[in-house]
């Protein structure tokens, strides 16, 4: 079946423009997470939604960072403004609900390289 | 906050040799669970195996089991009969139980499995 589905694989930018990430969960999981993993690090948590509760958006780092996800499927995370330091690969990943139990699914990430 | 450690940035084993990687966590919590991941060069995370907190009965899944100490907060992955297939970045991840908050990943072990 398919999985979590991320796009651009890669995104290469200018320092100071505005990039646009996607992300595509599993149909019918409602917890739905971002991550970061920048060079030899592990995952930094951004943001969490689960169903229609508002976002848990403590972990994004500035408020250059947004994200938004509609009809409680699709998300876009958006960085304004980007950075060198926003490099990164941005991971996002669903799971059928917030049960913490639940199996978090990832897609294979965002490489975004800020120039 | 909790925090998890993963004090061995690289390891390499002998091809069907056993390897463990090592993970210590903080927590007051007294219920949570603990999660290892694997992430190939793909950079797809991969749910490697889980062990919820109030089971004392190590968790095991085919070549892969864990060494589960809650006293002394360490929870680390044994990989027996390693494969090639192996090789990847490997994750130690914390959750409470509560949903309320994400996955807390510890920065990751580097495996290489060598022929």
């Amino acid at each position: 079946g398919a999985g979590v589905s991320q796009s651009p694989s890669n995104k290469v930018t200018e320092k100071g423009k505005d990039v646009e990430l996607r992300c595509d969960p599993i149909s019918g999981h409602t917890a739905l997470y971002w991550y970061r993993q920048s060079l030899g690090q592990g995952l930094e948590f951004l943001i969490y939604f689960q169903g229609n509760s508002a976002p848990d958006k403590s972990g994004l780092p500035s408020d250059r960072f947004s994200a938004e996800r509609t009809g409680g499927s699709v998300s876009t995370l958006t960085i304004q403004r980007t950075q060198q330091e926003d490099s990164a690969v941005y991971l996002c990943a669903s799971s059928l609900k917030w049960d913490s139990l639940q199996p978090q699914h990832f897609g294979d990430g965002t490489r975004l390289s800020i120039l | 906050a909790q925090t998890v450690t993963q004090s061995q940035p690289e390891m390499s084993v002998q091809e069907a040799e056993t390897v463990t990687l090592s993970c210590t966590y903080d927590t007051s919590e007294n219920n949570y669970y603990l999660f290892w991941y694997k992430q190939p060069p793909s950079r797809q995370m991969i749910l490697v195996i889980r062990q919820e907190a109030y089971k004392q009965q190590n968790a095991t899944e085919n070549r892969f089991s864990v060494n589960f100490q809650k006293a002394a907060k360490s929870f680390s992955l044994k990989i027996s009969d390693s494969q090639l297939g192996d090789t990847a970045m490997y994750f130690c991840a914390f959750r409470d139980v509560s949903g309320n908050t994400p996955l807390v990943f510890g920065k990751g072990t580097r495996l290489s499995v060598i022929a």
